[in-house]
C-alpha cells in the first residue's frame, strides 16, 4: 500500500499558484519524498524530490514540514498545462544501487487549472 | 540525452496469445522496472531488473515476465492473454541520482 494519503482533486486558477498537499505520516528517517504527474496517456513525469530541506527546481517548489510528516508541492505559476494527475511517493534512497526502484503509486491529486 | 524509449506504442492481441514489450533505458541507467497501468488498479509495480537479474517483483501471475540484456534494455513478456491484461505498460529507468524516470508506455488492448 502507498504510504501516502492526497487529497483527490484541486482547482486552481491559471496564474496563481498551485499547492498540492501530501500526508506521509509513517515515512522512515531515510525515506525520500518524490512527487511525479501524469498528463493523460502520458507516462509519469518527474517533478522533484527531497528528503528533510525544501527543495526548488525549474519546474516546482517542495516543502517539508520539520517533522517530516506531511509536504506540499507548489508550483507557483499554474498554467493549462500543469492540468494533470500528481502523485506523491516515498521511498528509501538507492544509495549503492543496490536497493530496489520499486514505486508505491496511490491514487494522487488529480489538478485542474482552469483558465 | 535521450529518454527512456518503449516499444511498439500500441498494439492489439487477441485473447491467449503472448506478446513481448521492449524498453531501452537511459543511457548509463542499469535499473529498469516495469509498470502496468489500469483505471480500475492504477499503477502497480511488476518487476525490476538491474545488472541482468530481477532484483524485484510484484504480485503479478506467472504469465507476466521479464529479462533485461547487457546493453540494460529490457523486454517483459505476458503469455496466453486475457481480456484483463488491456493495460498501459510503463518501463522505467533507474541511475546515478536516485531518479527514476519512465517512458511513454505500450498501450496493449486484448480483445
Amino acid at each position: 500500500d502507498a504510504k501516502t494519503t492526497q487529497p483527490t482533486s484541486m482547482d486552481c486558477a491559471e496564474g496563481r499558484a498551485a499547492n498540492l498537499p501530501c500526508n506521509h505520516s509513517t515515512i522512515s528517517g531515510n525515506e525520500y519524498v518524490y512527487w511525479y504527474r501524469q498528463i493523460h496517456s502520458q507516462g509519469p513525469q518527474y517533478i522533484i524530490h527531497g528528503l528533510k530541506n525544501n527543495e526548488t527546481n525549474e519546474m516546482a517548489s517542495l516543502i517539508i514540514t520539520e517533522d517530516r510528516k506531511s509536504s506540499t508541492l507548489i508550483l507557483p505559476h499554474a498554467t493549462l498545462r500543469d492540468t494533470a494527475v500528481y502523485y506523491c511517493i516515498v521511498r528509501p534512497p538507492d544509495l549503492t544501487q543496490g536497493g530496489s526502484e520499486k514505486l508505491v503509486f496511490g491514487k494522487g491529486t488529480k489538478l485542474t487549472v482552469n483558465p | 540525452k535521450a529518454g527512456v524509449t518503449q516499444t511498439p506504442r500500441y498494439l492489439i492481441k487477441t485473447r491467449g496469445q503472448q506478446v513481448t514489450l521492449s524498453c531501452s533505458p537511459i543511457s548509463g541507467h542499469r535499473s529498469v522496472s516495469w509498470y502496468q497501468q489500469t483505471p480500475g488498479q492504477g499503477l502497480q509495480f511488476l518487476f525490476e531488473y538491474f545488472s541482468e537479474t530481477q532484483r524485484n517483483k510484484g504480485n503479478f501471475p506467472g504469465r507476466f515476465s521479464g529479462r533485461q540484456f547487457s546493453n540494460s534494455r529490457s523486454e517483459m513478456n505476458v503469455s496466453t492473454l486475457e481480456l484483463g491484461d488491456s493495460a498501459l505498460y510503463l518501463c522505467a529507468s533507474g541511475g546515478p541520482g536516485n531518479t527514476i524516470y519512465f517512458g511513454e508506455g505500450s498501450w496493449l488492448t486484448v480483445v
